[in-house]
């Protein structure tokens, strides 16, 4: 019963290292989508899929990158890590991709950029 | 731009009174709404939605949400609040986007409750 799993928790990287933060859902979901949260802006959305081998960008997708070579696993990469990028990040899934159904979260990961 | 609106950063209730958190939308065509809470250091978990049919949407954990067309509003509420119902809530309405998908959020509201 694992649902949304995201690793890791938490991470502190230096301006300019890359990493990748993981996403991995057990409901096979359709929709995977990448979010970012900061205070006061509520959640904005970096890239997201409605499916293996598809991928479009979202609101804010500069500086990160998306693959989705399974249905299970949805990673985001940080090319190059930048104060702004700053965050907690949330990974979600939901069944089919016409909106109707609700996202089921991870718990986040918590990313500070020296 | 279709987005939702939720005007006030914070609610106060005290424990037992009514609880309403504001939420208004602005979407081209039928709006498929939603509302999320957000617990310290967890991610967002589904309270209801709003799709079609009946304007009260009842959720869980005891709350509902009235959709008002013409006010283009979906304010949450539950009648008796309690000291566990205090978090961050989010109200959401999907976007179309080039045919695909997505959920647009509010910026949320904290809801503290008082003993």
């Amino acid at each position: 019963n694992a649902g949304v799993t995201q690793t890791p928790k938490f991470q502190v990287l230096k301006t300019g290292q890359s990493m990748t933060l993981q996403c991995a859902q057990d409901m096979n979901h359709e929709y995977m989508s990448w979010y970012r949260q900061d205070p006061g802006m509520g959640l904005r959305l970096i890239h997201y899929s409605v499916g293996a081998g598809i991928t479009d960008q979202g609101e804010v997708p500069n500086g990160y990158n998306v693959s989705r070579s399974t249905t299970e696993d949805f990673p985001l990469r940080l090319l190059s890590a930048a104060p702004s990028q700053t965050s907690v990040y949330f990974c979600a899934s939901s069944p089919g991709t016409g909106g109707s159904q609700p996202q089921h979260f991870g718990d986040g990961t918590r990313l500070s950029i020296l | 731009a279709q987005s939702v609106a939720q005007p006030e950063d914070q609610v106060n209730v005290a424990e037992g009174n009514p609880l309403t958190v504001k939420c208004t939308y602005s979407v081209s065509g039928n709006p498929y709404l939603f509302w999320y809470v957000q617990y310290p250091n967890r991610g967002l978990q589904f309270l209801l939605k709003y799709i079609t049919g009946d304007n009260l949407v009842k959720g869980s954990y005891g709350f509902e949400a009235e959709f008002n067309k013409s006010q283009t509003s979906f304010h949450l509420k539950k009648p008796s609040a309690l000291v566990s119902d205090s978090a961050l809530y989010f109200c959401a309405v999907r976007v179309r986007r080039y045919g695909n998908n997505r959920l647009a959020f509010g910026k949320g509201n904290q809801v503290v409750v008082i003993p």
